[in-house]
């Protein structure tokens, strides 16, 4: 079962702000919002994640609904190395072993133009 | 410095001949992952060790096997590969498996099979 809806690509301009929306509607209350991108040929690599609160890191912040069935991933000022493809992932912070691990959908694939 | 590192970066094997992809960390983590990679696709988890703990997915095939010898090592083992295994493998860690815990990724090993 799908557990997170993506596009499944966006575009977006040089040294603008990039909003990458992410629709959970089956979001438990326990399920942390992970955020992943993959540059192309490299492996994943870790955004960021919330739980209820918006959150903000070096990289980028995420905006997280009130109902918490949406959540966006907000890169500020998109540069061409945030060209990627980025991925929205429900933890369950209940579990650790297999009922936690993380499990990628079909993510974002983001293109920056100069 | 890298962090988890995967040998080779490439690695061409003949059909239904064995082989052994490596994964090395530096950051003496719990929990180690494999994932497989195909073209166009998001990573697909295949098993993880937390420390000597083998824990499989439901749906990976037989034909792959894993060891863990310490906590630094990792090995991914394809028994008789076939044309459809031809993948990026991917190699990640972590320092637990609760859903606060980020994960580090390797840069992968591309497998062809001739």
């Amino acid at each position: 079962d799908a557990k997170t809806t993506q596009p499944n690509s966006m575009e977006s301009n040089e040294e603008e702000p990039v909003h990458l929306p992410c629709n959970h509607s089956t979001i438990s209350g326990t399920d942390y919002i992970h955020w992943y991108r993959q540059l192309p040929s490299q492996g994943p690599e870790y955004v960021i994640h919330g739980l209820t609160s918006n959150v903000n890191n070096r990289m980028a912040s995420l905006a997280i609904a009130e109902d918490r069935k949406s959540s966006t991933l907000i890169l500020h000022r998109a540069t061409l190395r945030d060209a990627a493809v980025y991925y929205c992932i429900l933890r369950d912070r209940l579990y650790g072993g297999s009922q936690g691990n993380l499990i990628f959908g079909k993510g974002t694939k983001l293109s920056v133009k100069p | 410095d890298a962090m988890v590192i995967q040998n080779p970066r490439y690695q061409v094997t003949q059909f239904g001949k064995p082989v052994t992809l490596s994964c090395s960390q530096t950051l003496n983590h719990n929990v180690m992952y494999w994932y497989q990679q195909k073209s166009s696709q998001a990573p697909k988890l295949l098993f993880h060790y937390y420390d000597k703990d083998f824990n499989n997915e439901a749906d990976t095939p037989d034909n792959f096997q894993s060891r863990r010898p310490n906590t630094s090592f990792c090995f991914l083992d394809i028994r008789s590969p076939g044309l459809g295994d031809a993948a990026m493998y991917l190699c990640a860690t972590s320092i637990s498996d609760r859903a606060v815990t980020e994960a580090f990724f390797g840069q992968g090993t591309r497998l062809t099979v001739v």
